[in-house]
């Protein structure tokens, strides 16, 4: 079955600083996607990525960076320059293909003005 | 856009009385999900469904059923409501082409008094 696990229950870094969430997660397959989610205070949960099992390579998208390293079965978060807005609550999440999204506890991102 | 709506964003019952939460979404999503979430716990998954009239249980279907006769609506069910049920109740939907991305509805807190 698949597990994941979020070691940082809440992190709280002063606005501008970087910071990584760290995502660790087991699954049987060979092919499996992983995905983060973040859940602002307004409760609605907003997909961030979704990352294929075969594809390893980093990616960017603006302040946000994704490092998946297979070896490792870890698929951490960074947020650059963090900003007010991005306190949330972040889910990391493997996937079997077309099969329910497992969700770890989450990690609380508080950033401080 | 996809859209998944929840019929009540708030709502109180009674103990002991039959509670309905609907969840619609507009994609064409094969699949619909309800999940929990509570505080410390994460989202965990209550019942999910692959297509209409099916189901399937997910990590904590005890006290809760399901019902999904048209593709676009999936209802969860609280047969006999309990303070134990209180909680956030998300519902989300995915599709094949959408590469199984899970949408989420913006939430039902139920509070059971």
């Amino acid at each position: 079955a698949q597990k994941v696990t979020q070691a940082q229950t809440e992190i709280s870094v002063v606005e501008k600083e970087d910071v990584t969430l760290d995502c660790v997660y087991e699954t049987r397959d060979t092919t499996y996607y992983l995905f983060w989610y973040k859940q602002p205070p307004s409760g609605e949960l907003v997909f961030l990525i979704r990352r294929n099992s075969f594809d390893e390579q980093n990616e960017i998208s603006g302040r946000y960076s994704w490092n998946f390293q297979k070896s490792t079965s870890s698929f951490n978060f960074t947020i650059t320059a963090s900003q007010v807005v991005d306190s949330a609550v972040y889910f990391c999440a493997p996937s079997e293909g077309n099969t329910p999204l497992v969700f770890g506890k989450g990690t609380r991102l508080s950033v401080i003005a | 856009d996809v859209k998944v709506t929840q019929s009540s964003r708030y709502l109180v019952k009674r103990t002991g009385e039959k509670v309905f939460l609907e969840c619609v979404q507009d994609m064409d999503h094969e699949n619909m999900f309800w999940y929990r979430q509570d505080p410390g716990l994460g989202l965990r998954l209550i019942y999910f469904s692959y297509d209409v009239k099916m189901k399937e249980k997910g990590d904590i279907p005890e006290g809760y059923s399901v019902s999904r006769e048209k593709k676009e609506r999936f209802s969860l069910i609280l047969e006999s409501a309990s303070t134990s049920q209180t909680s956030m109740y998300l519902c989300a939907s995915s599709g094949r082409h959408t590469h199984y991305e899970q949408y989420f509805g913006p939430g039902t807190r139920l509070t059971v008094t």
